[in-house]
This record gives C-alpha cells, structure tokens and sequence, in this order.
C-alpha cells in the first residue's frame, strides 16, 4: 500500500519569494512516481511536475521544482517567486511502477500569497 | 490537440435516483482512464480506472459502477444514489508515453 502525507494544512507566503511544500510518502514498491497537482478555487486539477524515483536530478518546471530526497522518501515542491495565482490547494501524489498507474493523494496544502 | 470533457458541471439529483457521468478524450487512442472522487476539503480518492475497452479495475467497492463502451469514453454510474456519494467527481487521462494523469472539469454532485 502507498501512502502520502501532507503535514501542512495551509501555508502563507508574501508575494515574490519563494514557498517550500512539504510531502512524505511511504511505499514498498522498488519503482514509483511522484507528482505534484494545484487545484484553484475553480476545482481544476492541474498537472505541475513529475518525478521518477530512479531520476538522478530533480525535476524542475518553470517556477517549480521538486526537491527529491529518496531516503529521507520526502518530495517537497518548491514555488520561486511566488505570484498571487499560485494561491491555491496543493496536492502531493503518487503511482507504482514509475506511472501510468492509479495514483494515491495527500490530504493536500492550502497555499494564500499576500501581496 | 487532446482534450478531456466531463459532464454535467454540476447535478442535484435526490437519494435513490440513478446516475449516469460521462467522460470523453479526444486527440488520442487507447488512453488509460480514471474516475477520482473528492469530498469537500479532502483529497482525491479512486474509484475505477481503466487501460482500455470493457477492462475495469475497482478500487472502492461501493454503490458505483464504471463502464467503458468505447476506446475514449468512460461512464461513472449507479442504480441507486445515497447521500455519501455527494462530491466532485473527477476524469482523467493518461497520455502514451508520459506518467502524469491530466484531468477533466469535473462534475459536482450534490445528493439531496
């Protein structure tokens, strides 16, 4: 069983500076992918980055990248200069076998960026 | 392009009543298929998925069924509504070759 665990329910960041998001997972699996989502107040579920767990760097996406500690099984997301649109829930996940699988949720961070 | 539609946006629908969700893709063939549910305030749970025509996994065993008649398009059903399946009901996609699921609008379903 796979198991993601956002310890941050809501997080507050000033405009332009950088915000990190926290995420642990659990699994046995030797073979996995982690994926981070942001779902506005419209309730859209957008795609932000994706990481293989035998990828050797950390995936970046623009303004987002994803710190990737395979021991320490954390995946935080890191949002740089934050802007007033990144306000949103964020949801950590992942899915057995590298992708392409069912994937498991955190119970998700609410980010506010104040101007 | 690719694009993945839901509907309704939106459906009141009283407990015991039927229900049929329908998800469409188009710009692809043989897309991997999901439906998640979210409760309010919580995160997404799945409840089928499917890697192509008439292949269904069930992930919650529940009062929902899922059928899949045709290559790109995926049906969330139940004979009977309870209250508990009040939620946003999401679609998503895999496409070939990548890992990350992308989603549809999804539908918000109030039971009453």
């Amino acid at each position: 069983a796979q198991k993601i665990t956002q310890t941050q329910p809501g997080m507050f960041v000033q405009e332009k500076e950088a915000v990190t998001l926290d995420c642990t997972y659990d699994t046995s699996d030797p073979s996995y992918g982690l994926f981070w989502y942001k779902q506005p107040s419209s309730g859209e579920m957008i795609f932000l980055i994706y990481q293989g767990s035998y990828d050797q760097q950390n995936a970046t996406e623009g303004r987002y990248s994803l710190n990737f500690q395979k021991a320490r099984k954390s995946a935080n997301l890191v949002i740089s200069a934050s802007q007033l649109g990144d306000s949103a829930m964020y949801f950590c996940a992942m899915s057995p076998g590298g992708g392409r699988r069912a994937l498991t949720f955190g119970s998700g961070t609410r980010l506010q960026v104040q101007p | 392009s690719q694009t993945i539609h839901q509907w309704p946006a939106t459906l009141v629908q009283p407990v015991g009543s039927p229900l049929s969700l329908e998800c469409t893709v188009e710009g692809t063939s043989n897309p991997n298929l999901y439906w998640y549910r979210q409760a309010a305030g919580r995160g997404l749970q799945l409840l089928f998925y499917s890697v192509g025509i008439g292949q269904i996994s069930s992930e919650v065993p529940q009062n929902l069924s899922a059928s899949r008649p045709q290559d790109r398009q995926f049906i969330l059903s139940s004979k009977k509504l309870l209250l508990s399946d009040s939620g946003f009901y999401l679609c998503a996609w895999t496409p070939w070759g990548l890992y990350e699921q992308y989603f549809g609008p999804g539908t918000r379903l109030t039971v009453t």
